[in-house]
């Protein structure tokens, strides 16, 4: 089993629409946790980090379920320029800050 | 600043060739590290710093090497292409060791033949 899981994907939304992607993780260890963007042929780039308590950045929302090992983000009011893949990263306890990231979840926003 | 930057951006190499790929950070950061990124798999780590002098490797070090002698340069090395080394590597730079943001260079597309 992967360390760090994702739907593939991709999602096709239409511009507008709410979207949420879902990221499991098997180390119940896992200490910190994230989700970078992907654009297509691009360098990943930090998107968000992922609280306990879940967070909030502008249509962006980062939940953790530490119960069920899975990480969450949801995308409000998709715009054509949230076309992306969107990678998650978790950093398993006792792995030396090791940051270990998930193959990502691509997401196509349509006019 | 410039951030991290990679070079070559694009190569192809024949198997069996060697060569290096370049990495350099003008941020000052500690840690540096350098994945591979390959449909499907996500990024790989491959080999990191935690500072000059000191390296170790990732998930998937075989094939390749590295050296530390400025905070700011980390090279990657391929000994001996080989076809499944096909991919696109990443630089990547962070501050320090529980500082989790990291930068990444804009990656070196390699085809080995």
């Amino acid at each position: 089993r992967k360390e760090v899981e994702q739907d593939p994907g991709p999602f096709n939304v239409p511009e507008g629409a709410t979207v949420a992607f879902n990221c499991t993780y098997s180390n119940s260890a896992s200490q910190s946790f994230f989700w970078y963007r992907q654009d297509c042929r691009k360098e990943p780039k930090l998107l968000m980090s992922v609280y306990s308590s879940g967070n909030e950045d502008g249509r962006f929302t980062a939940q953790l379920n530490r119960a069920s090992q899975y990480i969450s983000l949801l995308i409000r009011d998709s715009k054509l320029s949230d076309s992306a893949t969107y990678l998650c990263v978790v950093t398993p306890q006792g792995a030396g800050n090791m940051l270990t990231f998930g193959g990502g979840t691509r997401l196509m926003v349509k006019p | 600043n410039a951030g991290v930057t990679q070079t070559p951006k694009f190569q192809v190499l024949k198997t069996g060739q060697s060569m290096t790929l370049q990495c350099a950070q003008d941020m000052n950061h500690e840690y540096m590290s350098w994945y591979r990124q390959d449909p499907g798999m996500g990024l790989r780590l491959i080999h990191y710093s935690v500072g000059a002098g000191i390296t170790d490797q990732g998930e998937v070090p075989n094939g390749y090497n590295v050296s530390r002698s400025t905070t700011e340069d980390f090279p990657l090395r391929l000994l001996s292409a080989a076809p499944s080394q096909t991919s696109v590597y990443f630089c990547a730079s962070r501050p320090g060791l529980s500082l989790y943001e990291q930068y990444f260079g804009p990656g070196t597309r390699l085809t080995v033949t």
